[in-house]
């Protein structure tokens, strides 16, 4: 399966900042996806980013707030923007494959607010 | 989208076959079903996924029955690292319209 790397790994930010998320896969891949996952909780799937065109939104999560980039088939990022303590959370960066490939996910973002 | 339900937390010994089910009542016909493992600080890793019947690979089992409104993961002979959260993870080809499950929180117990 890919390799995903993300970086940060983790991060303690003040509110108010913005924050970009690099999700880098060693492979060429057809779907990317990005999640956010509270402490203790499940995942919760905050968009899809399209290659070349504007990441397809979940119900609940804008574009505003968290801004995607898919320059290339490899590469994506997720910017948390305008943060506040309830954005602290692990947000991860998964790949797939085409048809029902399964997803494989990178090791996550801790990101901390104060 | 397919709401899926599973048991919050579960207690094994090591030795014994777990099973783990997950209801998604309203399954759509092309979605698959996938489950994950995952320990703190991790990603969630892929251990097995189906459409319907039975599927096995070196790790583990996955059955779903004909109405495919549940399905059940299946783990041989659990050991201490096999100490984790299993999600099951309902969605489509396409995607779109992926739902995780709430996670089982396996305790695996010398």
């Amino acid at each position: 399966s890919a390799v995903i790397s993300q970086k940060p790994s983790r991060d303690i930010c003040q509110r108010g900042t913005s924050l970009t998320i690099q999700c880098q896969v060693d492979s060429q891949v057809t779907m990317m996806f990005w999640y956010r996952q509270q402490p203790g909780q499940s995942l919760t799937l905050i968009a899809t980013a399209n290659q070349g065109s504007e990441a397809t939104y979940e119900s609940g999560f804008v574009i505003d707030k968290f801004p995607i980039s898919r320059p290339n088939l490899t590469f994506s990022t997720l910017t948390v923007s305008n943060m506040s303590p309830e954005d602290s959370s692990i947000y991860l960066c998964s790949v797939r494959g085409q048809g029902n490939q399964p997803q494989h996910f990178g090791d996550g973002t801790r990101l901390s607010i104060l | 989208l397919a709401k899926t339900t599973q048991p919050i937390s579960m207690d094994s010994y090591e030795g014994q076959e777990v099973n783990i089910t997950c209801s998604h009542n309203n399954i759509a016909t092309n979605d698959y079903i996938t489950w994950y493992q995952q320990f703190p600080s991790q990603g969630p890793r892929f251990i097995i996924q189906g459409y319907k019947t039975k599927v096995t690979n070196e790790v583990a089992s996955l059955f779903i029955p004909a109405d495919r409104k549940s399905s059940t993961l299946s783990l041989p002979r659990v050991s201490l690292s096999d100490t984790a959260v299993y999600y099951c993870l309902v969605g489509d080809d396409y995607g779109q319209n992926f739902v995780f499950g709430p996670g089982t929180r396996l305790s695996v117990l010398p």
